[in-house]
């Protein structure tokens, strides 16, 4: 069975500190995805990446980076944390450019 | 006017019954047009994906495509109890998605 892991549920953290959030792929995937889903505003990009060390904008980038050293793990950053980025986040793996396999998401909470 | 539109529910249907789920978009370049299925506390899960106008069939869901009119539809035919969840639509040009809100759908027994 596929797997995409993240590898926190529940995550609490405070405004300023830097806060990573890992997710691992099984699948051998060339392509990864960390996106934010929020009530009201639904999935949201933040970046992705189509191969080892790339990464590419989405549509909300701003506050974050990401990392990505091995095929199967993709590392998604928040350099300074802030209440706004208190949300669920969800990782995602594909062959190609449309996610196909999601994680369980990190809910992650900023104080 | 939002990039895509669709009902949040919630939806709820007696066990059996036809299931239709819809969205409305505005951008006429969209290409490629996808379900996802959410349970409580999942990820989302890639139901069903299509290319342009047209009905593709897996099972019992049926995804529907109205390039002329904008607007896409998701049919669960036979409906059971374990269909109850969120169902997203979404929709790409080429990189990246432009999720609905989703809808939530009860499947009464």
């Amino acid at each position: 069975d596929v797997k995409v892991t993240q590898s926190s549920r529940y995550l609490v953290k405070r405004t300023g500190e830097k806060v990573f959030l890992e997710c691992v792929q099984d699948m051998d995937h060339e392509n990864m995805f960390w996106y934010r889903q929020d009530p009201g505003l639904g999935l949201r990009l933040i970046y992705f990446s189509y191969d080892v060390k790339m990464k590419e904008k989405g549509d909300i980038p701003e506050g974050y980076s990401v990392s990505r050293e091995k095929k199967e793990r993709f590392s998604l950053i928040l350099e300074s944390a802030s209440t706004n980025q208190t949300s669920m986040y969800l990782c995602a793996s594909s062959v190609g450019r449309i996610p196909q396999h999601f994680g369980d998401g990190t809910r992650l909470s900023i104080l | 006017q939002k990039e895509v539109e669709q009902d949040p529910g919630p939806l709820s249907v007696p066990e059996g019954a036809i299931v239709s789920l819809n969205c409305t978009y505005s951008n006429s370049a969209f290409q490629y047009f996808m379900w996802y299925r959410q349970y409580s506390r999942k990820g989302p899960e890639l139901l069903m994906y299509t290319y342009s106008s047209g009905n593709k069939e897996d099972g019992r869901f049926t995804a529907q495509v109205d390039k002329s009119s904008k607007y896409i539809s998701l049919f669960i035919r036979d409906s059971q109890p374990s269909d109850s969840a969120t169902y997203l639509c979404a929709m790409s040009v080429g990189d990246g998605l432009t999720f609905g809100k989703g809808t939530h759908l009860i499947i009464q027994p």
